[in-house]
């Protein structure tokens, strides 16, 4: 069974610019959920996709995007990036969109804005 | 909205015993989890609690009291690779299927 796989490992970019996270979701989970996680603090939810679909939305700005595909791996889209976007942001996977109290966590993808 | 207290930092010494409280306000309860970090990695899922009393998974074991809007994550017989952040997590209650985690701990394991 593979785990939840997120590339690239790490990424620099600056203010401004896009940028594009990747996610494979573990074998069977058709669930995605996204967290921002910046030093010192807790993962803070970006944004979940269910069966391709956004399932709900945490509070960020609309220049924070996603996609999920038919194999339900995921993408994270951030435009015009800030300084403050730099932390390490982790998808989850699931079973099923209800089953978030056990999510399974990727490496997690660190982007510095500089 | 929702808010989770937990302690920043405890440190206690191999072979002891480590309690890790947790304290939460949500306008929905879905059950109360925990998860582990260590430094440059991804959480890990420990356990999870939806009714009042108490789980356990080897030597880690967590409570949970709703009447209290409270729980803790027990470590038993610590061993030095213990040392992480652990965080409580809840459901979000806006019915947005995520979890809402705390700031998290960090624990520090001494010989």
């Amino acid at each position: 069974e593979t785990g939840v796989t997120q590339s690239p490992t790490h990424l620099i970019k600056t203010r401004g610019q896009q940028v594009t996270l990747r996610c494979s979701s573990q074998s069977g989970h058709n669930t995605v959920s996204w967290y921002q996680q910046a030093l010192g603090q807790g993962p803070q939810f970006i944004f979940q996709y269910y069966r391709e679909e956004e399932n709900g939305r945490g509070n960020f700005p609309p220049r924070f995007s996603g996609l999920q595909f038919p194999n339900y791996s995921s993408e994270l889209n951030v435009n015009a990036l800030e300084l403050d976007d730099s932390a390490l942001y982790l998808c989850a996977s699931s079973q099923t969109q209800l089953s978030n109290n056990e999510q399974f966590f990727g490496p997690g993808t660190r982007l510095t804005v500089l | 909205g929702q808010s989770l207290e937990q302690p920043s930092e405890v440190t206690a010494v191999e072979g002891a015993i480590v309690q890790i409280n947790c304290t939460y306000q949500t306008s929905g309860f879905y059950g109360l989890s925990w998860y582990q970090q260590h430094d440059g990695g991804a959480p890990t899922f420990l356990s999870y609690n939806a009714l009042d009393g108490l789980e356990e998974t080897g030597r880690f074991s967590s409570f949970l009291s709703r009447s209290d809007s409270y729980g803790y994550l027990l470590l038993q017989e610590l061993q030095m690779k213990d040392s992480a952040s652990y965080f409580c997590a809840v459901r979000d209650s806006t019915g947005a299927n995520n979890l809402f985690f705390g700031t998290g701990t960090r624990l520090t394991v001494i010989p």
